[in-house]
């Protein structure tokens, strides 16, 4: 069983549209995150949620929202897309916040903005 | 301020050698926690392994050992008898200072040829 899973993975679309990345964990934790890898491979955090509320938001721009229905589902609204925003987009999940916990990955979604 | 180095970008071995990936980190922190991570070309994030900076004992996983020297701050990652499939991207990454977010190293990228 998939323990992060993320829908799309692949994601090709025009300047100034709107789309939307799903993510879902199965392994009953309480911390959920957004990081963002770049053509570089620089991967870097954007957004950290712990039982449904949001408690990083690393000065993304607000084009971006994350939305957590619930523990197990942090999802990523991009409005407006720019060439800029093509990367690889990377949700994360762990049992809880803290220094200590191990971060699992879902396989990503590749984001393309022509 | 938190910064975590990993100086080597690229690593090319032949099979069968033994390669150390390096990483510092550097903190004001008296005790806290590393991760390492492995990109394969396919993309996904694999997690490997947590380390802690009052332990500096090694770790041996398999061919995977971990060494962790406080006085340089080098958390340092061996492969012994490197095979193809260790070809990938490594990053070490710190627990950054709040929200449970991790802080990636520009990761090293390690091509292990036959």
């Amino acid at each position: 069983d998939t323990a992060v899973s993320q829908t799309p993975k692949y994601l090709v679309t025009q300047m100034g549209n709107d789309k939307s990345i799903k993510c879902e964990q199965n392994l009953g934790h309480d911390t959920m995150y957004w990081y963002k890898q770049d053509s570089k491979k620089f991967l870097k955090i954007m957004f950290s949620y712990n039982n449904k509320e949001l408690i990083i938001n690393e000065t993304v721009p607000n084009r971006f929202s994350p939305k957590s229905p619930d523990k197990a589902h942090l999802n990523l609204h991009i409005n407006s897309l720019e060439l800029g925003d093509s990367a690889v987009y990377f949700c994360a999940s762990s049992q809880v916040v803290g220094a200590y916990n191990e971060q699992f990955f879902g396989p990503g979604t590749r984001l393309t903005v022509l | 301020a938190q910064k975590v180095t990993q100086a080597q970008t690229e690593i090319s071995v032949v099979e069968k050698e033994d390669v150390t990936l390096d990483c510092v980190y550097e903190t004001r922190d008296t005790t806290y926690y590393l991760f390492w991570y492995k990109q394969p070309p396919s993309g996904e994030l694999v997690f490997l392994i947590r380390r802690n900076s009052f332990d500096e004992q090694n770790e041996i996983s398999g061919r995977y050992s971990w060494n962790f020297q406080k006085s340089t701050s080098s958390f340092n990652f061996t492969i012994t008898a490197s095979q193809v499939v260790d070809s990938a991207v490594y990053f070490c990454a710190p627990p950054g200072n709040q929200g449970g977010k991790l802080i990636f190293g520009q990761g090293t990228e390690l091509s292990v040829k036959p």
